[in-house]
């Protein structure tokens, strides 16, 4: 069975700092996507950053940047330059397969607090 | 595109009453998701339509719990005879289609608080 783990509940970060979120998976699947979501208080969760499994290059967006290890299984999250709107809490999210329906299993979140 | 929109926001009820939420996706999407999230934990996924067929439900779906999608647009979900354990949060999202690739956008969620 497919799980995700994020071993960090809580995480924080001053502001203008780096930040790494820690995930790890299991699949057996040898080509898949990975996600980042985020979750902002009271409000609806949007996509952050999307890996793809076979791209060995690191997905970047912005200031939001992975560091993936296939091998290891292991799909972290690095925030940099950390702002006030970057709290909120984060999941990292792996999709079933697509012929069997395409939903996300989720992580239990870290919740980020980034201090002034 | 004004994104996945739900209602009501919020949702308290006494145990036994019954519940309807609804989600409507965004409009060209034609695979909608159903997820519950309870407090600390991430979501679980619920159930799912491609169009209007109902293609699965999880475990978590009990023979309380109903989902339709007429027409392949807007989608409800029904609660019967609420449980205190139904208390969560529970999200739609949709997709394009059923590719691995493919985001899932999702609405703010129906929070539902059982007394």
């Amino acid at each position: 069975a497919q799980t995700v783990t994020q071993s960090q509940p809580e995480m924080s970060v001053q502001e203008a700092e780096t930040v790494t979120l820690s995930c790890t998976y299991d699949t057996s699947e040898s080509d898949y996507y990975l996600f980042w979501y985020k979750q902002p208080p009271s409000r609806q969760m949007i996509l952050v950053i999307r890996q793809e499994a076979y791209k060995q290059q690191n997905a970047t967006e912005n200031r939001f940047s992975v560091n993936f290890q296939k091998a290891a299984k292991s799909f972290s999250l690095k925030i940099s330059d950390s702002q006030l709107g970057d709290a909120a809490m984060y999941f990292c999210a792996y999709p079933r397969a697509p012929n069997t329906g395409n939903q996300f299993y989720f992580g239990t979140g870290t919740s980020l607090t980034v201090i002034p | 595109d004004t994104g996945v929109s739900q209602d009501p926001r919020h949702k308290i009820t006494k145990r036994g009453q019954n519940v309807t939420f609804r989600c409507d996706p965004i409009s060209e999407h034609n695979r909608l998701y159903w997820y519950r999230q309870t407090l600390g934990q991430g979501p679980e996924f619920l159930t799912y339509f491609q169009n209007e067929a109902q293609l699965e439900k999880s475990r978590l779906l009990s023979d309380r719990f109903s989902a339709e999608r007429p027409k392949g647009s807007f989608s409800t979900l029904e609660i019967q005879r609420t449980e205190q354990g139904d208390s969560a949060m529970y999200l739609c999202a949709s997709s394009p289609s059923g590719f691995a690739k493919n985001i899932q956008y999702f609405g703010a969620g129906t929070r539902l608080s059982v007394l």
